[in-house]
């Protein structure tokens, strides 16, 4: 199975500074033939369902502020909030969809400082 | 509006069986794959199993294989999960969620609300 390794566990950010969570697959998520990262981010506020945010690692979902930006290909993938806003308060998870199983990273708790 | 709303859930006794439900609109249900993901009790996320848009290809986490069932109905815009023989450890909020492509590798778009599952005497 893929593992799928997030950093830090949680987090406290300042409102109007960044946030960055790292997450790191144990094996390639990089399909070769298309070139495209197999790999997505969710938020999850508490008690609500998860809400996608990113995929093909670094394209948002429609609707997503684009204090939201996705970068990273292979192995090791970041999640940036440009400028952290009270309603950022959530759990991010990332996910890859290269193999089955499907795997989520253990996710990132983000707070306010 | 694209919908999902999960039913189903309840407290079983260990080795008993429960029917979960996940009735969909606004959208071409059987155009896309269909999955289950669970959430323990402050965990994190686990995907369960998912289906094909035409129901003919299912997939399944090792843990559940053999005691989870996953299945549709097009005609009726549903997606389902019989679970058998459930264990503690299966407890979680139960959610439906909307994959991107009909196909095995996708991300999920869309999700439910969840429906939850304890497994307990």
């Amino acid at each position: 199975d893929f593992v799928m390794t997030q950093s830090p566990d949680s987090l406290a950010v300042s409102l109007g500074e960044r946030a960055t969570i790292k997450c790191k697959s144990s094996q390639t998520v990089l399909y070769s033939s298309n070139n495209k990262n197999y790999l997505g981010w969710y938020q999850q506020k508490p008690g609500q369902p998860p809400k996608l945010l990113i995929y093909w690692a670094s394209t948002r979902e429609s609707g997503v502020p684009d204090r939201f930006s996705g970068s990273g290909s292979g192995t090791d993938f970041t999640l940036t909030i440009s400028s952290l806003q009270a309603e950022d308060v959530a759990v991010y998870y990332c996910q890859q969809y290269y193999n089955i199983p499907l795997t989520f990273g253990g996710g990132t708790k983000v707070e306010i400082k | 509006e694209v919908q999902l709303l999960e039913s189903g859930g309840g407290l079983v006794q260990p080795g008993g069986s429960l029917r979960l439900s996940c009735a969909a609109s606004g959208f071409t249900f059987s155009n896309f794959a269909m999955t289950w993901v669970r959430q323990a009790p402050g965990k994190g996320l686990e995907w369960v199993s998912g289906v094909s848009g035409r129901g003919d290809r299912t997939l399944y986490l090792a843990s559940v294989k053999g005691r989870f069932t996953i299945s549709r109905d097009n005609s009726k815009n549903t997606l389902y999960l019989q679970m058998d023989s459930l264990r503690a450890d299966d407890t979680a909020v139960y959610c439906c969620a909307k994959g991107n492509v009909d196909g095995d590798y996708y991300y999920m778009d869309v999700w439910g609300k969840g429906t939850t599952v304890t497994v307990s005497s």
